[in-house]
């Protein structure tokens, strides 16, 4: 089973700008989350997909957005970029359904660079 | 909401010693808590999970213990090799919101050859 992958692994953009990202989760998962990562402060939560809807959300500005496709893959767009959005940005897919928490697979990670 | 706390943020072992990383969590309702290995360069795996209704599960030389009434839980590694190297990272979330996670901000383990 091919697991979850994320475009594009690498990207550099200038503040102002937008950036969206990609994931793609193992078959048959239907919840897709995306993580925030930064050195000094490990995984923050930025927002859950599960069956196209938005489940839950952590606390990021508007900037941030996400949605989901009927097919489960996932796209996370970055609007207005700041050089504080550097980071790793990873996706997770889980098998689990509505109301139970579970294994989380994650992708490689978009790293994006803010100049 | 949810805070983890994860100390230390750097630990050292020689090779065969034991390890320990402890994580406290604030929202009493959390009732699942995995651990994920990060090494170099990868994505982030569960090690091992325990949710709340029991206090220790162990998986070889891996065991987390939970202690629900302090609000804290450990990941104890023993016999560490090389290959243990990596940076751990403890989570919790509450099992009916759905697959949101609060993570500690990891350690970094290193065992000495």
């Amino acid at each position: 089973k091919a697991g979850v992958t994320q475009t594009p692994r690498y990207l550099i953009k200038t503040r102002g700008q937008q950036v969206t990202l990609s994931c793609s989760p193992i078959s048959g998962h239907r919840s897709v989350s995306w993580y925030q990562q930064t050195p000094g402060q490990g995984l923050q939560f930025l927002f859950e997909y599960f069956s196209e809807t938005q489940r839950n959300k952590g606390n990021f500005p508007g900037r941030f957005s996400g949605r989901q496709f009927s097919n489960s893959r996932s796209e996370m767009n970055v609007s207005t970029l700041e050089l504080g959005d550097s980071a790793l940005y990873l996706c997770a897919s889980s098998l689990e359904g509505p109301g139970t928490a579970g294994e989380l697979f994650f992708g490689e990670g978009s790293r994006l660079t803010v100049l | 909401g949810e805070n983890v706390e994860q100390h230390p943020s750097t630990l050292s072992v020689q090779e065969g010693d034991s390890a320990v990383i402890k994580c406290t969590y604030s929202d009493s309702a959390s009732n699942y808590f995995p651990w994920y290995k990060q090494e170099l360069g990868k994505r982030p795996q569960l090690i091992i999970d325990i949710r709340s209704n029991v206090g220790e599960k162990k998986d070889q030389r891996i065991a987390v213990t939970l202690n629900k009434t302090a609000k804290h839980f450990s990941l104890h590694i023993t016999e560490t090799q090389p290959e243990d190297s990596a940076v751990y990272f403890c989570a919790a979330s509450v099992d009916y919101s759905g697959n949101q996670f609060y993570f500690g901000t990891g350690t970094s383990l290193t065992v000495i050859p």
